[in-house]
């Protein structure tokens, strides 16, 4: 089993329309959580963090941590074109950053 | 301007003949990593270094050796690439204190050995 699991995607959706992004996450002693997006021929940038369970927002975009589950989310309100790109999560294990496989996100005009 | 830098971002190479990807920090970061994307598999970390003379296997080290002679430089070496290691290749460096959890990462090397 992959410590971080990402669906792929790829993931379609019309402009304006509200993108959920999700991961699980096997081991309950990960406390920080990222969001990098990482737009095509880039390296991945850092979107957002949470540090232990709840809800973090900047801007259209809410990163969430649900412990008990062991789900990490990403929503993204008002999408636009521009937020085309792959999304990755990740967590901290130690000072090593496990990655999921990141979901290719297109955003359609 | 912080930044990751790699040289270089292309590179179509035959197998057996040694190559190095080189890669520099000006954030003065401890911890510096390299890492390969494969499409369904992620970033996928090769090796990483604590501090100078510091360095230490990843998850799929086979193949590679580094080398951290410098705090800001961090090679990649392949002494004999295979096709199997045909990827997408990402230098990436990170304070270790502070935000210690944001990685930066450089804009990437797309090696493709015949």
């Amino acid at each position: 089993q992959k410590e971080v699991e990402q669906d792929p995607g790829p993931l379609s959706v019309p402009e304006g329309a509200i993108v959920s992004l999700n991961c699980t996450y096997s081991n309950s002693a990960f406390q920080y959580f990222m969001w990098y997006r990482q737009y095509s021929r880039k390296g991945p940038e850092l979107l957002m963090y949470t540090y232990s369970s709840g809800n973090k927002e900047d801007g259209r975009f809410t990163a969430q941590v649900d412990k008990s589950s062991k789900y990490i989310s990403l929503f993204i309100r008002d999408s636009q074109p521009s937020d085309s790109a792959t999304y990755l999560c990740a967590t901290l294990g130690g000072f090593k950053t496990i990655f999921g496989a990141g979901t290719r996100l297109f955003v359609k005009a | 301007e912080a930044q990751v830098t790699q040289n270089p971002r292309y590179l179509i190479t035959v197998t057996g003949k040694k190559l190095t990807v080189t890669c520099s920090q000006n954030m003065n970061h401890e911890y510096m990593s390299w890492y390969r994307q494969d499409p369904g598999l992620g970033l996928r970390q090769i090796y990483y270094s604590m501090n100078v003379e510091v360095t230490d296997k990843g998850d799929v080290p086979e193949g590679y050796k580094v080398s951290r002679k410098e705090k800001r430089n961090f090679p990649l070496i392949l002494e004999s690439p295979s096709p199997n290691q045909t990827s997408l290749y990402f230098c990436a460096s990170r304070d270790t204190s502070g935000s210690y959890y944001e990685q930066y990462f450089g804009p990437g090397t797309r090696l493709t050995v015949t």
